[in-house]
Protein backbone atom coordinates (compact mmCIF):
# COMPACT_ATOMS: atom_id res chain seq x y z
CA UNK A 1 0.00 0.00 0.00
CA UNK A 2 1.32 3.59 -1.15
CA UNK A 3 1.61 5.42 2.54
CA UNK A 4 3.50 8.64 3.19
CA UNK A 5 4.54 9.41 6.96
CA UNK A 6 5.63 12.33 8.52
CA UNK A 7 6.63 13.51 11.96
CA UNK A 8 6.27 15.22 14.08
CA UNK A 9 3.04 15.93 13.82
CA UNK A 10 3.22 19.80 15.35
CA UNK A 11 5.76 21.71 16.20
CA UNK A 12 6.99 24.75 17.48
CA UNK A 13 9.73 26.58 17.57
CA UNK A 14 11.02 30.22 18.31
CA UNK A 15 11.71 32.31 15.86
CA UNK A 16 15.35 32.24 14.11
CA UNK A 17 15.91 28.35 15.28
CA UNK A 18 16.35 25.50 12.62
CA UNK A 19 14.28 22.65 12.65
CA UNK A 20 13.94 19.24 10.74
CA UNK A 21 11.06 17.60 9.47
CA UNK A 22 10.83 13.87 8.53
CA UNK A 23 8.68 11.97 5.90
CA UNK A 24 8.73 8.56 5.21
CA UNK A 25 7.65 6.73 2.58
CA UNK A 26 6.17 3.76 0.62
CA UNK A 27 4.86 4.53 -2.40
CA UNK A 28 6.27 2.19 -5.47
CA UNK A 29 6.93 3.05 -8.29
CA UNK A 30 8.63 5.93 -6.97
CA UNK A 31 8.73 9.19 -9.44
CA UNK A 32 9.66 12.40 -7.06
CA UNK A 33 9.25 13.34 -3.74
CA UNK A 34 7.93 17.24 -3.17
CA UNK A 35 7.87 19.25 -0.57
CA UNK A 36 4.77 21.98 -0.12
CA UNK A 37 4.04 24.24 1.86
CA UNK A 38 0.61 25.27 3.12
CA UNK A 39 -0.76 28.07 4.91
CA UNK A 40 -3.47 28.19 6.73
CA UNK A 41 -6.63 28.12 4.19
CA UNK A 42 -4.83 28.24 1.05
CA UNK A 43 -3.92 26.09 -1.08
CA UNK A 44 -0.62 24.20 -0.98
CA UNK A 45 2.42 25.74 -2.88
CA UNK A 46 5.78 23.42 -3.75
CA UNK A 47 8.86 23.95 -2.18
CA UNK A 48 11.25 21.97 -3.72
CA UNK A 49 11.33 18.57 -5.87
CA UNK A 50 13.53 15.59 -5.87
CA UNK A 51 13.74 12.70 -7.95
CA UNK A 52 15.44 9.15 -7.38
CA UNK A 53 18.61 10.65 -8.54
CA UNK A 54 18.68 13.59 -5.99
CA UNK A 55 20.04 13.49 -2.91
CA UNK A 56 19.72 17.39 -1.38
CA UNK A 57 17.69 20.06 -3.22
CA UNK A 58 17.59 23.99 -1.52
CA UNK A 59 15.15 26.95 -2.06
CA UNK A 60 16.12 29.78 0.02
CA UNK A 61 16.31 28.65 3.97
CA UNK A 62 14.61 25.28 2.98
CA UNK A 63 17.01 21.86 2.36
CA UNK A 64 15.02 18.57 1.69
CA UNK A 65 17.23 15.74 1.00
CA UNK A 66 16.07 12.12 0.34
CA UNK A 67 17.37 8.76 0.51
CA UNK A 68 15.65 6.37 -2.30
CA UNK A 69 17.07 3.52 -0.24
CA UNK A 70 15.58 3.88 2.82
CA UNK A 71 12.94 5.76 1.43
CA UNK A 72 13.14 8.73 3.65
CA UNK A 73 13.03 12.51 3.54
CA UNK A 74 13.70 15.45 5.21
CA UNK A 75 12.83 19.31 5.48
CA UNK A 76 15.61 21.39 6.96
CA UNK A 77 14.34 24.71 7.81
CA UNK A 78 17.10 27.79 8.15
CA UNK A 79 16.32 30.64 10.75
CA UNK A 80 12.88 30.64 10.59
CA UNK A 81 10.78 33.23 10.26
CA UNK A 82 7.24 34.16 11.73
CA UNK A 83 5.96 33.45 8.16
CA UNK A 84 7.19 29.70 8.15
CA UNK A 85 4.14 28.87 10.01
CA UNK A 86 2.09 26.58 8.31
CA UNK A 87 1.22 23.17 7.39
CA UNK A 88 4.50 21.23 5.52
CA UNK A 89 3.47 18.35 3.20
CA UNK A 90 5.79 15.66 2.03
CA UNK A 91 4.18 14.09 -1.17
CA UNK A 92 5.77 11.28 -3.14
CA UNK A 93 4.74 10.97 -6.83
CA UNK A 94 4.05 7.55 -8.56
CA UNK A 95 3.53 8.42 -12.42
CA UNK A 96 0.41 6.14 -14.32
CA UNK A 97 -1.67 6.75 -17.65
CA UNK A 98 -3.54 9.68 -15.48
CA UNK A 99 -0.89 11.39 -14.85
CA UNK A 100 0.88 11.87 -12.00
CA UNK A 101 -0.79 10.76 -9.12
CA UNK A 102 0.25 11.67 -5.84
CA UNK A 103 0.28 10.05 -2.20
CA UNK A 104 -0.13 13.07 0.53
CA UNK A 105 1.46 12.62 3.86
CA UNK A 106 -0.60 14.04 6.51
CA UNK A 107 1.25 16.69 7.43
CA UNK A 108 3.52 18.96 10.15
CA UNK A 109 2.54 21.89 11.60
CA UNK A 110 5.11 24.25 12.25
CA UNK A 111 4.22 27.11 14.98
CA UNK A 112 7.12 29.80 14.80
CA UNK A 113 7.47 31.90 18.36
CA UNK A 114 8.49 35.54 18.35
CA UNK B 1 2.12 29.83 -16.46
CA UNK B 2 -1.19 28.04 -15.37
CA UNK B 3 -3.65 30.25 -12.97
CA UNK B 4 -6.69 28.47 -10.82
CA UNK B 5 -9.92 30.09 -9.84
CA UNK B 6 -12.32 27.87 -7.48
CA UNK B 7 -15.55 29.52 -5.90
CA UNK B 8 -17.09 29.91 -3.94
CA UNK B 9 -14.24 30.43 -1.34
CA UNK B 10 -16.53 30.00 1.84
CA UNK B 11 -19.87 27.65 2.00
CA UNK B 12 -22.66 27.18 4.51
CA UNK B 13 -24.61 24.33 3.83
CA UNK B 14 -27.27 22.41 5.96
CA UNK B 15 -27.22 18.41 6.00
CA UNK B 16 -29.31 17.52 2.62
CA UNK B 17 -28.79 20.52 0.76
CA UNK B 18 -26.91 20.17 -3.37
CA UNK B 19 -23.50 21.37 -3.46
CA UNK B 20 -21.52 22.48 -6.71
CA UNK B 21 -18.28 24.01 -6.54
CA UNK B 22 -16.87 25.31 -9.15
CA UNK B 23 -12.90 25.06 -10.54
CA UNK B 24 -11.83 26.79 -13.73
CA UNK B 25 -7.63 27.07 -14.85
CA UNK B 26 -6.32 29.59 -17.45
CA UNK B 27 -2.81 29.84 -19.02
CA UNK B 28 -2.35 25.86 -19.98
CA UNK B 29 -4.26 23.52 -22.69
CA UNK B 30 -5.87 19.95 -21.74
CA UNK B 31 -4.79 19.81 -18.09
CA UNK B 32 -5.17 17.02 -15.97
CA UNK B 33 -7.75 17.93 -13.67
CA UNK B 34 -8.14 16.54 -9.93
CA UNK B 35 -10.34 17.46 -6.76
CA UNK B 36 -9.23 16.56 -3.28
CA UNK B 37 -10.69 16.92 0.41
CA UNK B 38 -8.61 17.80 3.29
CA UNK B 39 -10.56 17.59 6.52
CA UNK B 40 -9.51 19.47 9.25
CA UNK B 41 -5.70 18.48 10.91
CA UNK B 42 -5.41 15.65 8.39
CA UNK B 43 -3.48 15.22 4.69
CA UNK B 44 -5.38 15.55 1.53
CA UNK B 45 -7.52 12.88 -0.33
CA UNK B 46 -7.54 12.48 -4.00
CA UNK B 47 -11.64 12.55 -5.16
CA UNK B 48 -11.85 12.75 -8.59
CA UNK B 49 -9.30 13.29 -11.43
CA UNK B 50 -9.71 13.93 -15.17
CA UNK B 51 -7.81 13.35 -18.22
CA UNK B 52 -9.87 15.25 -20.27
CA UNK B 53 -13.37 16.13 -21.12
CA UNK B 54 -16.35 14.25 -19.86
CA UNK B 55 -13.61 11.65 -18.48
CA UNK B 56 -14.16 10.76 -14.63
CA UNK B 57 -12.14 8.94 -12.34
CA UNK B 58 -13.21 8.24 -9.43
CA UNK B 59 -10.97 7.60 -6.40
CA UNK B 60 -13.28 6.75 -3.26
CA UNK B 61 -16.31 6.11 -3.06
CA UNK B 62 -18.87 8.53 -1.36
CA UNK B 63 -21.41 10.68 -1.89
CA UNK B 64 -20.09 13.14 -4.13
CA UNK B 65 -19.70 13.55 -7.72
CA UNK B 66 -17.83 15.69 -10.61
CA UNK B 67 -18.07 16.54 -14.62
CA UNK B 68 -16.03 18.40 -16.83
CA UNK B 69 -18.18 19.95 -19.23
CA UNK B 70 -15.46 21.68 -21.16
CA UNK B 71 -11.74 21.46 -21.44
CA UNK B 72 -10.81 24.03 -18.53
CA UNK B 73 -14.06 23.70 -15.87
CA UNK B 74 -14.08 21.34 -13.95
CA UNK B 75 -16.92 20.95 -11.09
CA UNK B 76 -17.88 19.07 -8.03
CA UNK B 77 -21.38 18.20 -6.96
CA UNK B 78 -23.99 16.72 -4.93
CA UNK B 79 -27.09 15.95 -4.50
CA UNK B 80 -27.63 15.76 -0.73
CA UNK B 81 -24.84 16.98 1.33
CA UNK B 82 -23.77 15.05 4.42
CA UNK B 83 -21.95 16.19 7.68
CA UNK B 84 -19.03 14.15 6.92
CA UNK B 85 -18.63 16.27 3.39
CA UNK B 86 -17.53 19.24 5.73
CA UNK B 87 -14.05 20.12 4.79
CA UNK B 88 -11.17 22.01 2.48
CA UNK B 89 -11.75 21.11 -1.21
CA UNK B 90 -9.15 22.03 -3.65
CA UNK B 91 -8.88 21.69 -7.00
CA UNK B 92 -5.73 20.58 -8.65
CA UNK B 93 -4.36 20.32 -12.57
CA UNK B 94 -1.19 18.98 -14.18
CA UNK B 95 -0.27 19.71 -17.73
CA UNK B 96 -0.10 16.60 -19.04
CA UNK B 97 0.82 12.61 -19.04
CA UNK B 98 3.93 12.77 -17.65
CA UNK B 99 4.38 16.05 -16.00
CA UNK B 100 4.38 16.04 -12.48
CA UNK B 101 3.46 19.06 -11.40
CA UNK B 102 0.17 19.87 -9.97
CA UNK B 103 -0.63 23.81 -9.27
CA UNK B 104 -3.40 24.01 -6.23
CA UNK B 105 -5.98 26.45 -6.49
CA UNK B 106 -7.55 28.34 -3.33
CA UNK B 107 -9.66 26.13 -1.97
CA UNK B 108 -13.08 26.34 -0.88
CA UNK B 109 -14.17 26.06 2.49
CA UNK B 110 -17.16 24.12 3.09
CA UNK B 111 -18.79 23.44 6.32
CA UNK B 112 -21.92 21.05 6.45
CA UNK B 113 -24.16 21.58 9.55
Amino acid sequence: KNQVEQSPQSLIILEGKNCTLQCNYTVSPFSNLRWYKQDTGRGPVSLTIMTFSENTKSNRRYTATLDADTKQSSLHITASQLSDSASYICVVSLINNAGNMLTFGGGTRLMVKP
Amino acid sequence: SQTIHQWPATLVQPVGSPLSLECTVEGTSNPNLYWYRQAAGRGLQLLFYSVGIGQISSEVPQNLSASRPQDRQFILSSKKLLLSDSGFYLCACSTGVGTDTQYFGPGTRLTVL
